[in-house]
This record gives structure tokens, sequence and C-alpha cells, in this order.
């Protein structure tokens, strides 16, 4: 059973990078994308973006500017780089695998998540 | 403002059934047919629940069924147990991104 462990810094001051790293236990790093996605307090899920183990990456257009995915196959871990935060970035971040059944596997769905690290951007 | 607009709650009685609606555009939940549905508890992770617009992933309840007409897709929950209460995200690709609504907080009276 896939589990996915993350960590990262919790409170963040604007301007300053988010940073944020999941690992994959009980499961291969490979053949699979693994997503990041945020949920402010009280609001909406929002995708983040994806990668997969040779680094190709997908961004949300509306912050790709800003956002820097990588993976470490060694370690089976990826991580989240978010430059310039302001306040609007707070939320819970998860990282997420897609969603796979024994014939196929779906990047447009998410099916293990991590237990969600909630970062907050104060001055 | 969430791109996909999602009723704000939903409530019914024990052993009802009740339906959320996900509006979006022909540019995501009417022009694929790549949407779905996760389950919410407080505190909690989402857990899919409905992908491919009506499909249910092993391990999912048949009380919980999926549709779509046009740019609306629905979540409908028959026979309502109180461990159904919690918050319902619904989902689409888009071009180039993946989109969802604002959750619909579902409540067993």
């Amino acid at each position: 059973q896939v589990q996915l462990q993350q960590w990262g810094a919790g409170l963040l001051k604007p301007s300053e990078t988010l940073t944020l790293t999941c690992a994959v236990y009980g499961g291969s790093l490979s053949d699979n994308f693994w997503s990041w996605i945020r949920q402010p307090p009280g609001k909406g899920l929002e995708w983040i973006g994806e990668i997969n183990h040779s680094g190709r990456t997908n961004y949300n257009p509306s912050l790709k500017s800003r956002v820097t995915m990588s993976v470490d196959t060694s370690k089976k871990q990826f991580s989240l780089k978010l430059n310039s935060v302001t306040a609007p970035d707070t939320a819970v971040y998860y990282c997420a695998r897609e969603f796979c059944t024994s014939d196929d596997c779906y990047q447009t769905y998410f099916q293990h998540w991590g237990q969600g690290t909630l970062v907050t951007v104060t001055s | 403002q969430s791109a996909l607009t999602q009723p704000a709650s939903v409530s019914g009685s024990p052993g009802q059934s009740i339906t959320i609606s996900c509006t979006g555009t022909s540019r995501d939940i009417g022009g694929y047919d790549y949407v779905s549905w996760y389950q919410q508890h407080p505190g909690k992770a989402p857990q899919l629940l409905i992908y491919d617009v009506s499909h249910r992933p092993s391990g999912v309840s048949n009380r919980f069924s999926g549709s779509k007409s046009g740019n609306t897709a629905s979540l409908t929950i028959s026979g309502l147990q109180a461990e159904d209460e919690a918050e319902y995200h619904c989902s689409s690709y888009t071009t180039n991104n993946i989109i969802f609504g604002g959750g619909t907080k579902v409540t067993v009276l």
C-alpha cells in the first residue's frame, strides 16, 4: 500500500520561498505522476502541478511562473518550491499520486495523499 | 472564486438521496469526460469517490453515483448515512490544467 509522508516549513514571511518534500513508501516512484495540491482555509482545492520520475513536469498555468518541482529517485522523494509567497498562498498543501487501476493510471485523478502541511504566510 | 461552481451546502435525512451539482463550461466539464468527485472529512485528505464521470474506484460504495449533462456534473448519494457527512469536491480536466469546485458541505440531519 502506497503511503506518502510530507514535510516542510509551516510559517513563512511574504516574499520567502515555500519548500515541501514528499516521501513515497510502499511503492515505486517510477511509472507514475506525482502532484501537489493545496487548499486555502475553508476553500476548495487547487492543483499546483505534477512531476514524474524522469522529471517531466506540468504546472497550473496560474502558478507556473513561481513553481518548481523536482524529484530524487534515489530517495523516492519529490519536492515543491513556490517562490515569492504572499498571504493568499496560505493553505494546506498536499502531495498526491495519480489514480491507478489494475489496467491503467490516470493523471487527472488522485488516489494516494500525504497527510497535508499547513503553510501560513504572514509578516 | 473557484473554477467550478458547487452549492455551499446540501442536507438530507438518513436513508434519503441527495444530489450535488457541479457547473463548469464547455472548456472543462462540457468538453471532457474527465470529471471526478472527492469526499473529505474534517482534518483529512480527500478520497476519490468517482472518476471518468461515473466510475467508482474499487472499494467505494455503490451508494455513490456520478453523471454529467452538458456543462454540469452531478454526484448522487443514495441511502444517506451519518458517515456521509463530509465535504465533497468536484474536479474536471481542462486544457493543461485540473480544476476543482469550491466544495459542498453535506449535512446528515
